[in-house]
């Protein structure tokens, strides 16, 4: 595609629920990001792939979260037993080459809202 | 840890002036530097990418220069437009793979 892709743009759940938000990247870029974004801050990191694998996943919060991206393409970031605090925009993006340092290119966002 | 500031938080500036926002980060063993833009509710637009060994880039009204030894970046606007009313975020990677983000400095443009 022409872009990263991210679905749903909105995603209201109640606590405890579980959700899966998915992100599509630009067609052959072979690293991929998750990024979580409060209100008034910056982009946080949260989990980065090279191809299937997850090459760093230290800015996952706690073991609720987790995220796959079995073939190398699409990704899905999952989140068990939601709460409150879990809501944010969750941002994907991803770059080309194997460095994980090249430029980054945006998805919109899914916007979680845990009520 | 990296931290990444920017000043101003906001700026209110009329029609087709100048300006400049301000990027400043802890660490400087850095490989590049992005500018980003992000509108209300969207995601983050790719502005500029300066990599470490360079020390600015253009791109029609913007120029954004690095100084990696000090840890500072900054955005120059020329002329600026409405349509640039945004949030501007600066963010670097360093040694590890994530891109780490200032809080942002949102600007206003008055017509």
């Amino acid at each position: 595609g022409a872009g990263v892709s991210q679905t749903p743009s909105n995603k209201v759940t109640e606590k405890g629920k579980y959700v899966e938000l998915r992100c599509d990247p630009i067609s052959g870029h072979t690293a991929l990001y998750w990024y979580r974004q409060s209100l008034g801050q910056g982009p946080e990191f949260l989990i980065y792939f090279q191809g299937t694998g997850a090459a760093d996943d230290s800015g996952l919060p706690n073991d609720r979260f987790f995220a796959v991206r079995p073939e190398g393409s699409v990704s899905t970031l999952k989140i068990q037993r939601t709460e409150r605090g879990d809501s944010a925009v969750y941002l994907c993006a991803s770059s080309s080459g194997t460095s994980g340092r090249g430029e980054q290119f945006f998805g919109p966002g899914t916007r979680l809202t845990v009520l | 840890k990296q931290e990444v500031t920017q000043i101003p938080a906001a700026l209110s500036v009329p029609e087709g002036e100048n300006l400049v926002l301000n990027c400043s980060f802890t660490d400087s063993a850095i490989y590049n530097l992005q500018w980003f833009r992000q509108d209300p509710g969207k995601g983050l637009t790719s502005l500029l990418l300066i990599q470490s060994s360079q020390r600015e880039q253009t791109s029609g009204r913007l120029n954004a220069s690095l100084d990696k030894s000090s840890g500072r970046s900054t955005l120059y606007i020329a002329a600026s437009q409405p349509g640039d009313s945004a949030t501007y975020l600066c963010a670097v990677v360093g040694s590890n793979y994530k891109l780490t983000f200032g809080k942002g400095t949102l600007l206003t443009v008055n017509p």
